[in-house]
This record gives C-alpha cells, structure tokens and sequence, in this order.
C-alpha cells in the first residue's frame, strides 16, 4: 500500500532561521515525490518535485528538498525563513509502475508557522 | 499556465439539497479528481476519472456521485446534503497518469457549507 507521513502536524521557526518539514513515504516501485504548499482558503499549490536524478532537488520561493532512498525520506527545506512562508504544506506521492493509475497520495499537512 | 477553475468560492446549502460543485480546467487534461480537505484529516479522495464518461471511486465515495460529459468539465454531485458534508472541496486534473511525470493542478477549492 501506498502512504505518507508527515510526523509533524506543526512547525514553527523563527524568521531567518532555516526550516525542514519532514516527510516519509510507503510505495511500491520507484516513487515519484511532490510537494504543495497551501495559503488559507486556497487550493494547492505545486512547489517542487523528485522523479529520478540529483537527491537534492530545488523549487519555487528558496525551497529545496533531499530525497533519501534508504531512510524513505523526502524533506522539505529552506536556509532561511520568511513570515511569509507560513502555510500549510503537503508532501505526496505516487510509485512509478502498478495498478492504482498512478494517483498522488497524500500526507495529512505540516502547518509551518514562521515568527518575526 | 494551467488552469483549474471551481464555480464557487464559498457556498451554504440546506440538509437535503441536491448540491452541484463543478470544475472546469482548461489544459486538455485527461484526469481530473475531487478531495476534501478536512483538518487533521488531510486530503481525502472522493472520486476521479481518466477519462470521459469515465469514473473511480477514491477512498471516500459514500453520499457524493459524479459526471464527466466533457473532458475538460467533472462535476462533483451531493445527491442529499448533509452537515457531515461541510468540507472544503478540491478538484484537480493532470495529464494522463500512465505517461506523465507530473503531479497534480489544483483550483483554489469550493468551501462548503451544509446548515
């Protein structure tokens, strides 16, 4: 079966400090990895993405994200933090070969909340 | 850039209303998809489809139904609302999921309220 966890419901840092939000997954085959971020009262945004490749992939607004194949890992991070970065961030997943049409899964959101 | 336009922003319906939430993108995408979003919940899957005419219920299927006519229209169908339906709704589509290498394009999400 497919699944992700995101371990934190919650993450506050500090302006200029830098941040991870953490991500791991369950899949079979190859995964294929994603996030999103989400402001309030909006729909999900793309911001970065792992297919095959560098282990350390780069996305929109400074955000980057390592892929670790043996710890099953995909975290999201930024060198330094900006208010402006608090959101509601989703990691997900889809496995790259298998029956289930190649849908995302999704984990249940960390909401990043960054301080001034 | 693609787009994923959901008819309505914010909506209040009444328990048993038959409720129409529909989503339009305009990238010639083969799969479209609907969630709800709850919190603590995450995004749940309600039902998506691969193609026209075509439909799979996702893991959350009970109560809702769904129609796709058109390619680039799915609409998403609360045959009797309840209040367990208020939820934030979500469509997405994405090219063809057997060939692509991309995720998914959300619309900005239909806030729903049933009272």
């Amino acid at each position: 079966a497919q699944s992700v966890a995101q371990p934190e419901d919650q993450v506050n840092v500090a302006e200029g400090n830098p941040l991870t939000v953490k991500c791991t997954y369950s899949v079979s085959g190859n995964p294929y990895l994603f996030w999103y971020v989400q402001y309030p009262n909006r729909g999900l945004q793309f911001l970065l993405k792992y297919i095959t490749g560098d282990n350390l992939v780069k996305g929109s607004y400074g955000f980057e994200a390592e892929f670790n194949k043996s710890q099953t890992s995909f975290h999201l991070k930024k060198p330094s933090a900006l208010v402006s970065d608090s959101a509601l961030y989703f990691c997900a997943v889809r496995p790259d070969r298998g029956s289930t049409l190649g849908r995302l899964y999704f984990g249940r959101g960390t909401q990043l909340t960054v301080w001034p | 850039d693609v787009k994923v336009t959901q008819s309505s922003r914010y909506l209040v319906k009444r328990t048993g209303e038959k409720v129409f939430l529909e989503c339009v993108q305009d990238m010639d995408h083969e799969n479209m998809f609907w969630y709800r979003q709850d919190p603590g919940l995450g995004l749940r899957l309600i039902y998506f489809s691969y193609d026209v005419k075509m439909k799979e219920k996702g893991d959350i299927p009970e109560g809702y139904s769904v129609s796709r006519e058109k390619k680039e229209r799915f609409s998403l169908i609360l045959e009797s609302a309840s209040t367990n339906q208020t939820s934030m709704y979500l469509c997405a589509s994405s090219l063809a999921l057997r060939v692509t290498r991309e995720g998914y394009t959300f619309g900005s999400g239909t806030r729903l309220t049933v009272v």
